[in-house]
């Protein structure tokens, strides 16, 4: 079975810009979690999909966003880039049907360059 | 709101030796899982372990264990036999179990460890 898949592994965008990154979940897989890791906050949670609905979200601000597709594919958009959103963002999915099946597996990363 | 405490930002270790990496957590809830990663240089992040609050046993996945300490809030992973390719950051993550914490992980700051030849 295929991991999750993350595309593109490389972005480089200048302050002001937005981006898109996208995340492919493992097939049956039907919720989707994004972090941030940076060197200096570590791991932080942004949010979470189910369902194509967000159920949960971390403490970042408005211009973080993201949306998840019927077939559990997930997006997230960063709008105004600021020289700080430079950072590896990770994508985990997992079963979500219940009790002992919400082991997260992520993505090799996405590494977004800010200059 | 819960916090993951790794105290040691780096460990080192020789070939075949064992090694401890520890790992405390604050939590109000009662039910919830623990969870050891591996990230290599590659930044890929892999799952390690996994620990439920609710099983007494601890967890065991080859060579690598945990002792979970529930009252103390405890939860160290055990690499025994340690192999180069374990080089790598460590991290402890929790998940509570209720609607709040739904696909959410709180990771500790990782600790580096580094296997010698």
């Amino acid at each position: 079975k295929a991991g999750v898949t993350q595309t593109p592994r490389y972005l480089i965008k200048t302050r002001g810009q937005q981006v898109t990154l996208s995340c492919s979940p493992i097939s049956g897989h039907r919720s989707v979690s994004w972090y941030q890791q940076t060197p200096g906050q570590g791991l932080q949670f942004l949010f979470e999909y189910f369902s194509e609905t967000q159920r949960n979200k971390g403490n970042f601000p408005g211009r973080f966003s993201g949306r998840q597709f019927s077939n559990s594919r997930s997006e997230m958009n960063v709008s105004t880039l600021e020289l700080g959103d430079s950072a590896l963002y990770l994508c985990a999915s997992s079963l979500a049907l219940g009790m002992g099946t919400d082991t997260q597996y992520f993505g090799p990363g996405t590494r977004l360059t800010v200059l | 709101a819960q916090t993951v405490t790794q105290s040691q930002p780096e460990m080192s270790v020789q070939e075949a030796e064992t090694v401890t990496l520890s790992c405390t957590y604050d939590t109000s809830e009662n039910n919830y899982y623990l969870f050891w990663y591996k990230q290599p240089p590659s930044r890929q992040m892999i799952l390690v372990i996994r620990q439920e609050a609710y099983k007494q046993q601890n967890a065991t996945e080859n060579r690598f264990s945990v002792n979970f300490q529930k009252a103390a809030k405890s939860f160290s992973l055990k690499i025994s036999d340690s192999q180069l390719g374990d080089t790598a950051m460590y991290f402890c993550a929790f998940r509570g179990a209720g609607g709040t914490s739904y696909g959410k992980l709180t990771f500790g700051q990782g600790t580096i460890l580094t296997v010698h030849p």
